[in-house]
């Protein structure tokens, strides 16, 4: 089976601009989750989608949005872009169900703000 | 605010030694304390996980040891190998249909030395 896919892999924009991130759970997989991971704050938790409707959110700014389809895939959005968003931005898939909690991510995507 | 605190930062171990990560939490709504293990440009890669109705879970070399009353819960890598450098996580997340958001500490890099 295949893993959680995300694209792009590497993404460089400048500060204003904004970005579209995509992600591909694993297949039955119907939680996606998106975590930014940086080297001061580490891994923090940004937004969980579940049968296309938010479930869960995290401390950020309203910038940061997302969003899911039908078919599991979601995409994660960031506006005005600043300096310090500039992260590794990872998705996780869950089952959902008994097995809850059991995330599995995918490689990631660096982006970087100049 | 950190809601898991992780330590060691970093640690170094001989090949064969035991490497011991230890967490600790705060919120007792959390009931799910998995372990992730990432290696550089790799998304995090769940090891093993313990729920707080037992004190340990092994799972090969990797043992959960989970201390309710304390709040505390810890990562044991018995004979340690070189392959095994890399960087871990303890997360914890709570029970409830409101999804499976993850609460991470903030990471050991671990270097085992031949």
């Amino acid at each position: 089976k295949a893993g959680v896919t995300q694209t792009p892999r590497y993404l460089i924009k400048t500060r204003g601009q904004q970005v579209t991130l995509s992600c591909s759970p694993i297949s039955g997989h119907r939680s996606v989750s998106w975590y930014q991971q940086t080297p001061g704050q580490g891994l923090q938790f940004l937004f969980e989608y579940f049968s296309e409707t938010q479930r869960n959110k995290g401390n950020f700014p309203g910038r940061f949005s997302g969003r899911q389809f039908s078919n599991s895939r979601s995409e994660m959005n960031v506006s005005t872009l600043e300096l310090g968003d500039s992260a590794l931005y990872l998705c996780a898939s869950t089952l959902a169900g008994p097995s809850r909690g059991e995330q599995f991510f995918g490689p990631g995507t660096r982006l970087t703000v100049l | 605010q950190q809601q898991v605190k992780q330590s060691p930062q970093s640690l170094i171990v001989q090949k064969g030694g035991i490497s011991i990560i230890n967490c600790a939490y705060e919120n007792t709504a959390f009931d799910y304390f998995p372990w992730y293990q990432q290696f550089p440009g790799k998304g995090p890669a769940l090891l093993i996980a313990i729920r707080p109705d037992v004190s340990e879970k092994k799972e090969g070399r990797f043992t959960i040891s989970f201390n309710k009353s304390a709040k505390q819960f810890s990562l044991h890598i018995m004979d340690s190998q070189p392959g095994d450098s890399a960087t871990y996580f303890c997360a914890a997340s709570m029970v409830g249909n409101s999804g499976y958001a993850l609460n991470f500490g903030k990471g050991t890099s671990l270097l085992v030395t031949p």
